[in-house]
This record gives structure tokens, C-alpha cells and sequence, in this order.
């Protein structure tokens, strides 16, 4: 089945700096990637996707790049700020269609 | 609007001891599912169904039980607790099959097995 590796497990940046999370993932019948932001006390939520058609996708200030041959993604995210402070997670369709998460990226973000 | 409820937000269990954790979505969803989340593991799969009526197991199935009698209710159960069951567990939703439809989560339910 489906196997996805996340790094880092943590990621202190300063407020305006950007910050990467990097995904690598096993099944390369694996078509769709998306990403989840945690805050603290609630749920994942969806905050950006990509289809295996697609290299790359903007909105805003983030911004996500998939490389099927080597089957890596990445989530980026320009001028942070404190309010992106949460974990965040990535996640591929497994085989079966059920998402496979990663293991988390703590994000913190200092003014 | 709701979206996905899950009840209890907190429970302490003895080792042993059973409870069903309960799940609603108001959307109308057809797909409901249930993970557990824990320290550096991510969010694994349990239990899912597709439908009213229907479940199947997941990725980490063993010592759970799971209904869908109505629709917007998918309950997950314990019959015998033990403290490796430890965890926050999270119902999410989805309104199709397809599999870019994003899944909808609730805050979750933080259990402790003593």
C-alpha cells in the first residue's frame, strides 16, 4: 500500500519568511495530493490540492509542486504569518482511493 | 450548518471498559470515515463506509467496532478499552467517491485508557 515520509517534523521560521514541507510518497499509481492545516483543539483542514496532471498550484500566498517521477511534493508558504502557526499534513490517495497521511509538520511562526 | 459533530470531546476509560463514540455530519455526505491521531504517527485509518448500512476496515481496524445505521451517523466503538487505544480520534465526511473531494473533519474526541 501506499507509504508517505514528511520532513521536517518541525519547522521554526520568522514572521516573513517562507517555509517548505516536503512529502515523499511510495505508490506511483498515486493521483491526487492534498494538503491539511490542524490548529490547535479542531480538526484537519483542507487547504490546498493537486492532481497528478498538474506540476503546480498557486492560491495566495501558498503554493504547492508535485514531481511524479521522483514522487515527491512540497507545500510552500511565502511572507508567514503568526496566525499559519499549526500542524500541517500531507496526504496521497492510496490505492483504494482512502488518503494516506503523513506523519505532520509543526509549523511555528514568531512575530 | 454543523458540518461533522463528534461527541464526547473528552472521555478517561479504565482498562476494560466499553463506549461508542459518536459522529453526525448535516451535509448529506455519503462516505464517512474514522482516524486516530497520534504523537509523530499522523492520522491512520480505522473504519469506513460508504454508505448507510455498509463498513469496512482500514489501515488499523483491531479493537474497534463501527455502525452506520442512519446516514448521518457513523459510531465508533470499543468494546474492551486498553491503554494502547490511547488517542484523539477524528470523524471525517466526504459527499462522493470521488477521491478529490475533500474530506471534512470534526474537532475530535480525546480518549484515555488508564
Amino acid at each position: 500500500g501506499e507509504n508517505v515520509e514528511q520532513h521536517p517534523s518541525t519547522l521554526s521560521v520568522q514572521e516573513g519568511d517562507s517555509a517548505v514541507i516536503k512529502c515523499t510518497y511510495s505508490d506511483s499509481a498515486s493521483n491526487y495530493f492534498p494538503w491539511y492545516k490542524q490548529e490547535l483543539g479542531k480538526g484537519p483542514q483542507l487547504i490546498i490540492d493537486i492532481r497528478s496532471n498538474v506540476g503546480e498550484k498557486k492560491d495566495q500566498r501558498i503554493a504547492v509542486t508535485l514531481n511524479k517521477t521522483a514522487k515527491h511534493f512540497s507545500l510552500h508558504i511565502t511572507e508567514t504569518q503568526p496566525e499559519d502557526s499549526a500542524v500541517y499534513f500531507c496526504a496521497a490517495t492510496s490505492s483504494f482511493q482512502k488518503l494516506v497521511f503523513g506523519t505532520g509538520t509543526r509549523l511555528l511562526v514568531s512575530p | 450548518n454543523a458540518g461533522v459533530t463528534q461527541t464526547p470531546k473528552f472521555r478517561v476509560l479504565k482498562t476494560g471498559q466499553s463506549m461508542t463514540l459518536l459522529c453526525a455530519q448535516d451535509m448529506n455526505h455519503e462516505y464517512m470515515y474514522w482516524y486516530r491521531q497520534d504523537p509523530g504517527m499522523g492520522l491512520r485509518l480505522i473504519h469506513y463506509s460508504v454508505g448507510e448500512g455498509t463498513t469496512a476496515k482500514g489501515e488499523v481496524p483491531d479493537g474497534y467496532n463501527v455502525s452506520r445505521l442512519k446516514k448521518q451517523n457513523f459510531l465508533l466503538g470499543l468494546e474492551s478499552a486498553a491503554p494502547s487505544q490511547t488517542s484523539v480520534y477524528f470523524c471525517a465526511s466526504r459527499s462522493t467517491s470521488n477521491y478529490n473531494s475533500p474530506l471534512h473533519f470534526g474537532n475530535g474526541t480525546r480518549l484515555t485508557v488508564t
